[in-house]
């Protein structure tokens, strides 16, 4: 299966202010997935991210909000602009090696506190 | 939209008890089941996945698939303590990204 490396692991932020998490693959993939997860609870994806296109975004998420870039098959950047308090949480980027069904694995997680 | 509902919310068991987690889906054209596993502070991990109706075992897991009912479900045989954890069940949505729906989880807790 692909691994995911994700920084920073945690940050601490202002309210108001703009933060930025990197996964870097450590092969080719084809998609890779951003989800958000309070508290240990369910897994919200965010969006999906493809090489060379508009990440397609989940209700609830906007890429003003959430800016993801996708620059090549290996990396891919969420940015949570204009933090609020209600952004802190937990942030997954996940891939699979395959682009039909198969495991995906997650990142090791960016656990951001806003205040 | 697909909707997927775990229950129950949490458990606890017993070591070496045996432990069931049911898992239910709304899309029937769903292709592609799994359940994953996360310990606190962990990133989660895929289990174990089936494609087809039936059974498939693994060590102490198994895994059972009913897709006419909408179900499936992770029984693990013989629950460690190292089995706490949030096990999260999840689905694909054939949209062409094989994205995947998680259901809210069940938090399970072995007692030695």
């Amino acid at each position: 299966s692909v691994l995911l490396y994700q920084k920073p692991n945690r940050d601490i932020c202002q309210s108001g202010t703009s933060l930025k998490i990197q996964c870097v693959a450590d092969s080719q993939v084809v998609s890779m997935f951003w989800y958000q997860q309070f508290q240990e609870q369910s897994l919200m994806l965010m969006a999906t991210a493809n090489e060379g296109s508009e990440a397609t975004y989940e209700s609830g998420f906007t890429k003003d909000k959430f800016p993801i870039s996708r620059p090549n098959l290996t990396f891919s950047t969420l940015t949570v602009n204009n933090a609020r308090p209600g952004d802190s949480s937990i942030y997954f980027c996940s891939s699979s090696r395959d682009r039909g069904n198969s495991d995906y694995t997650f990142g090791s997680g960016t656990r951001l506190l806003v205040i | 939209q697909q909707k997927v509902q775990q229950s129950p919310e949490s458990l606890i068991v017993p070591e070496g008890a045996m432990t069931s987690l049911n898992c239910t889906f709304s899309d029937s054209a769903s292709q592609y089941f799994a359940w994953y596993r996360q310990h606190s502070g962990k990133a989660p991990k895929a289990l174990m996945s089936i494609f087809s109706n039936g059974e498939k075992e693994e060590g102490r897991f198994t895994i059972h698939l009913n897709k006419a009912s909408l179900h499936f479900s992770l029984h693990i045989r013989d629950s460690q303590p190292s089995d706490s954890a949030l096990y999260l069940c999840a689905v694909t949505v054939n949209t062409g990204n094989y994205k995947y729906v998680f259901g809210a989880g069940t938090r399970l807790k072995v007692i030695a």
